[in-house]
């Protein structure tokens, strides 16, 4: 069935490097959502790219949708130990009925 | 505002056992959706629910089922409770159905045993 994957699983980033997470999907996305989770808590919304080929920046996080809206792409810039959880991708897949599904996570783990 | 409550938090169950979970959403928000999250398997959605009204629903059997009241208020319910139903169940607002973040609660761990 539609899916969402993402790689890597697990990211292990020293401080002050960069580092990027890739989503994507077996079939054309509505949108997509970013969403963080610290460990031990919820996850909390990011952001939302809509468009073909979007590019939004908050601060030192950059999230892109693909051209063909079925792969999207987190990259951090200059890690900080604030950074440390887990990135979800979710996407609203219209073939399935608009269900948001969710990427498996990258669990970001950060040596100072 | 107040954020996404859920209640409880905790709660160990045995095999067989029913369980029943609540959830309020931000206020002013319409749709609640659940999610089931578990080391293994991720985020899985479990359904979702506007004004009252099943929008959508997952993969999973006939013993999940769900219910929003005119407050928007949700509450879900597992029967007949398996080992392989211990997860953290997250529940999410947003302020109307479509394209709109999710906002989610803290969760319920609920262990089976």
């Amino acid at each position: 069935g539609q899916q969402v994957m993402q790689i890597p699983q697990y990211q292990h980033v020293q401080e002050g490097e960069d580092f990027t997470t890739y989503c994507n999907s077996s079939t054309t996305l509505s949108n997509i959502q970013w969403y963080k989770q610290r460990p031990g808590g919820h996850p909390v919304f990011l952001i939302q790219l809509v468009k073909s080929g979007e590019v939004k920046k908050q601060k030192r996080l950059t999230f892109q949708f693909g051209e063909a809206k079925k792969n999207s792409s987190l990259h951090i810039t200059a890690t900080q130990t604030t950074d440390v959880g887990t990135y979800f991708c979710a996407g609203f897949i219209k073939a399935a009925g608009n269900k948001l599904t969710f990427g498996g996570g990258t669990r970001v783990l950060v040596k100072p | 505002k107040a954020g996404v409550t859920q209640t409880p938090r905790y709660l160990i169950k045995t095999r067989g056992q029913q369980v029943t979970l609540s959830c309020s959403p931000i206020s002013g928000h319409r749709s609640v959706s659940w999610y089931q999250q578990t080391p293994g398997q991720g985020l899985q959605f479990l359904f979702e629910y506007f004004s009252e009204t099943q929008r959508n629903k997952g993969n999973f059997p006939g013993r999940f089922s769900g219910r929003q009241f005119s407050n928007s208020r949700s509450e879900m319910n597992v029967s007949t409770l398996e080992l392989g139903d211990s997860a953290l169940y997250l529940c999410a607002s947003s302020p109307e159905d479509g394209y709109y973040e999710q906002y989610f609660g803290p969760g319920t761990r609920l262990t089976v045993t």
